[in-house]
């Protein structure tokens, strides 16, 4: 069955460290997403992709990267962790045949803390 | 800006209960509906959605929603709840282009 994965699942790191979290899709989408998750907030969008080489940022993007290089992977990346990116993230992915309105299929999440 | 509204942040119920969460979103065009759920330990998936047609919209494990465009509202709905329903509730609305907009989500715990 196709499915996203992320990892790690946790991680615990220190303020200024560059920490990269994967994610991978076996769905041949061509939409992929990451949000980061915070009590009271929501899901809130970081980065967004809709192909090889295509990123643009979302509403929260401030000191987070990433790049796409297959239809496979988005990994996002903290170039130097503050405590404030301290969050639950989640990678997800869409199918472009329906455009930007379909479903999107949600990867388990990644616990990230930064001490 | 645009911005979705979860009215309740923690609802408890008992089993056979009828609930109903509120979603109210803020833009005055044409919107695409979803809610989704989390279980818990599991991802986040679809429960319903609205793009068109039919407001009262038709959802798995018995789950409905009535999208009410003078009230710019999508409220989630269940006759009778059961234990396993159980989860966090996101409501999401997309305005066009690939950005889809969250609620904070309502946790729900269905005591047995």
């Amino acid at each position: 069955d196709a499915e996203i994965t992320q990892s790690p699942r946790h991680k615990i790191t220190e303020t200024g460290r560059q920490v990269t979290l994967a994610c991978h899709q076996t769905w041949n989408h061509n939409n992929m997403f990451w949000y980061r998750q915070d009590l009271g907030h929501g899901l809130r969008l970081i980065h967004y992709s809709y192909g090889v080489h295509d990123t643009n940022k979302g509403e929260v993007s401030d000191g987070y990267s990433v790049s796409r290089s297959n239809t496979e992977d988005l990994p996002l990346t903290l170039e130097s962790a503050a405590s404030s990116q301290t969050s639950v993230y989640f990678c997800a992915s869409s199918d472009i045949a329906g455009g930007p309105y379909n479903e999107q299929f949600f990867g388990p999440g990644t616990r990230l803390t930064v001490l | 800006a645009q911005s979705v509204s979860q009215h309740n942040h923690h609802v408890i119920l008992s089993e056979a209960a009828s609930l109903e969460l509120g979603c109210n979103y803020s833009y005055g065009g044409t919107v695409n509906l979803f809610w989704y759920v989390q279980y818990p330990g599991q991802h986040l998936q679809l429960l319903l959605k609205y793009f068109s047609g039919d407001p009262l919209v038709k959802g798995i494990k018995g789950f409905e929603a009535e999208f009410i465009k003078s009230k710019f509202s999508f409220n989630l709905r269940k006759p009778s709840v059961q234990w396993s329903d159980t989860a966090e509730y996101f409501c999401a609305v997309n305005t066009g282009g690939f950005k889809t907009i969250f609620g904070a989500g309502t946790r729900l715990f269905v005591k047995a």
